[in-house]
């Protein structure tokens, strides 16, 4: 079975740093994709970035990168010049590839950006 | 990204009453939607997945019974939390996947917090 862990329950970072989210996972298959979601105080759950397995080239959205290590099965994202909106609760997710099922998800970050 | 619209974000009952929320995804078609639960500074709980035309399948643990799912076409899902207690009292969240589109992420509705007084 899939698992994902991460191992920082809350983070905090000064407005305008840069913070980087852990994330391991567990598998036995080459084929996955893998996510990190924001969910704000709103608790709206929002996509920040995904990562294809088969692709080397660590996925970027503007401020949000990813160092995805397939050999150490890691996944941790990096936000730079934080703002104060980033503020949220962080999940890392994971799906096999070729499934139509739920993500498996980690037990999440809570990242605080003080201004 | 494509829309999922939950409803309703709030709603309070009394206690023994049921409850239905709505999640439809507005421009896309969902063969499958999944319905979570979520506690207090805790990830996503996966309580049942939804499938159009057949029954729904849930997680180990899940009542049947009180929290039916009903996913009538490729873009509703609906959940209805029959005979509410203040325990059932949560955050729950729908998501659906583009059935288009393989490895897609999901998608979610804004949640809804259900009070049962």
């Amino acid at each position: 079975a899939q698992t994902v862990t991460q191992s920082q329950p809350e983070m905090s970072v000064q407005e305008a740093e840069t913070v980087t989210l852990s994330c391991t996972y567990d598998t036995s298959e080459s084929n996955y994709y893998l996510f990190w979601y924001k969910q704000p105080p709103s608790r709206q759950m929002i996509l920040v970035i995904r990562q294809e397995a088969y692709k080397q080239q660590n996925a970027t959205e503007n401020r949000f990168s990813v160092n995805f290590q397939k050999a150490a099965k890691s996944f941790s994202l990096k936000i730079s010049d934080s703002q104060l909106g980033d503020t949220a609760m962080y999940f890392c997710a994971f799906i096999l590839g070729g499934s139509q099922g739920n993500l498996i998800f980690g037990k999440g970050t809570k990242l605080s950006v003080k201004p | 990204g494509a829309v999922v619209s939950q409803h309703p974000s709030r709603v309070i009952c009394k206690s023994g009453t049921s409850v239905k929320i709505e999640c439809r995804s507005l421009d896309f078609q969902a063969t499958t939607m999944f319905w979570y639960r979520q506690f207090p500074k805790q990830s996503l709980m996966l309580m049942a997945t939804s499938n159009e035309g057949s029954k729904a399948t849930y997680e180990q643990g899940v009542e049947k019974d009180k929290f039916l799912i009903n996913h009538a076409s490729l873009t509703l899902s609906t959940l209805t939390v029959t005979s509410a207690h203040p325990e059932d009292s949560s955050f729950y969240i729908c998501s659906a996947r583009d059935r288009r589109i393989m490895n897609t992420e999901a998608f979610f509705g804004q949640g809804t917090r259900l009070t049962v007084v």
